[in-house]
């Protein structure tokens, strides 16, 4: 059973709509991301929040936006997505030391998004 | 720069028998190294993990890697193949850079498929 749960399991929406994927954390980290995994491309980091501030944003476009309220609760508010947003979209959660290595990521099941 | 490369990105070997699956990385400073595994449906779970010391390490499901420096590879074996083995699978790497910060790079995964 994963200590990462995300919510919801599946999701479709429109170009137009507004949506916001949740994810929640039992293991007591206190650094969460936002990964999104599209078929045959490598994992690709889209923003860390480490004591709940934002750490690092690769150059996402804004039709993304994260949300982290408190280090157990991470969110990604969608707004005007396009057709090539459809993926998975992976949370995962650690225990961060500035200047070593952080622990493992533990991942939740992500979120299948289809955007038509 | 970092970077992780799987050789093939589709492996299929017979029921008991050896699975291998390759991973090269390149790093400027000594490497944390990963193997995280996707079964269907699923968020990434950590295989093992090499951080210091033994460069021969075991995981979970009866898989093991060797970390050889010397030729800069990961590569993951199990002595039996079973059917449950049946996933995608993921190598990565983890170093610190001089800033402190930690960057973990992932590899774009090989599918390993049990045939009976």
């Amino acid at each position: 059973e994963t200590g990462v749960t995300q919510t919801p399991r599946h999701l479709v929406m429109g170009m137009t709509n507004k949506k916001s994927l949740k994810c929640e954390q039992h293991l007591g980290h206190n650094a969460m991301y936002w990964y999104k995994q599209s078929a045959k491309k490598p994992l690709e980091l889209m923003f860390v929040y480490s004591l709940e501030e934002r750490v690092e944003n690769n150059s996402v476009p804004s039709r993304f936006s994260p949300e982290c309220p408190n280090s157990s609760h991470l969110f990604l508010h969608l707004h005007t997505l396009q057709p090539e947003d459809s993926a998975l979209y992976l949370c995962a959660s650690s225990q961060s030391s500035p200047g070593r290595h952080n622990s493992p990521l533990h991942f939740g099941n992500g979120t299948r998004l289809t955007v038509t | 720069a970092q970077s992780v490369t799987q050789l093939g990105s589709h492996v299929s070997v017979s029921e008991g028998a050896l699975v291998l699956l390759r991973c090269n990385y390149s790093s400027s400073v000594p490497p944390y190294l990963f193997w995280y595994v996707q079964y269907p449906n699923q968020g990434l779970q950590l295989l093992l993990k090499y951080t210091t010391g033994a460069t021969l390490v075991k995981g979970i499901n009866g898989f093991e890697a060797e970390f050889k420096k010397s030729e800069t590879s990961f590569h993951l074996t199990k002595p039996s193949a079973h059917m449950s083995d049946a996933a995608e699978y993921f190598c990565a790497v983890s170093d610190i850079n001089d800033f402190g910060n930690e960057k973990l790079t992932f590899g774009t995964g090989t599918r390993l498929t049990i045939i009976p």
